[in-house]
């Protein structure tokens, strides 16, 4: 099992510039999450999503938007890029249900916004 | 709302020591409590994962344990190793779906 893959690794935007972040699992879990990392601070949780066709947002949705289409894949969206969506995203994953809701992580992505 | 702290911000040992880091929420009414190690430039690695119903979880060298009538959780490290440097960050899951991390401590074992 390859996890959770995220691609790409690194990215350089200009300011009201477009892309997507793309986030694989291969573990068939139900549950998967959007979380953003800033410089010295914990993981804020951006949306997540309880199984295909089901999204939700977390604490920090705005100027995002995700889709679900398969269990496997989970992509975000950014729209209009901003210096203030400067971080580093990362994806996870858990099998959801009645088990442990352990967490498994991917790479991350470090987006650059100027 | 939630919300997660941890003590200290950074910590440095000499190779060898125990050591001991902490993490305060504010709300008790938690599904589990999870902890990560992360190095620098990577993704978050599960350590320890700690049920609501449980008082304490071992893998190791690691043992985390769990009041969630104070809001803390602890995670002891014995006979640190310079491979333990790395932050190490603790989250707490609601009963909904939100997973709320505290911003982590820094650790560095000294050779």
């Amino acid at each position: 099992n390859a996890g959770v893959t995220q691609t790409p690794k690194f990215r350089i935007l200009k300011i009201g510039q477009s892309m997507t972040l793309q986030c694989t699992q291969d573990m068939n879990h139900n549950y998967m999450y959007w979380y953003r990392q800033d410089p010295g601070m914990g993981l804020k949780l951006i949306y997540y999503s309880v199984g295909a066709g089901i999204t939700d947002k977390g604490e920090v949705p705005n100027g995002y938007n995700v889709s679900r289409s398969t269990t496997e894949d989970f992509p975000l969206r950014l729209e209009l890029a901003a210096p203030s969506q400067t971080s580093v995203y990362f994806c996870a994953s858990t099998i959801g249900g009645r088990d442990t809701y352990e967490q498994y992580f991917g790479p991350g992505t470090r987006l650059t916004v100027t | 709302k939630q919300e997660v702290t941890q003590i200290p911000a950074a910590l440095s040992v000499p190779e060898g020591e125990n050591l001991v880091l902490n993490c305060s929420f504010t709300d008790s009414a938690i599904y589990n409590l999870q902890w990560f190690r992360q190095d620098p430039g990577k993704g978050l690695t599960s350590l320890l994962l700690i049920q609501s119903s449980q008082r304490e979880q071992t893998s190791g060298r690691l043992n985390a344990s769990l009041d969630k009538s104070s809001g803390r959780s602890t995670l002891y490290i014995a006979a640190s190793q310079p491979g333990d440097s790395a932050t190490y960050l603790c989250a707490v899951r609601d009963y909904g779906q939100n997973f709320v991390f505290g911003p982590g401590t820094r650790l560095s074992v000294l050779p």
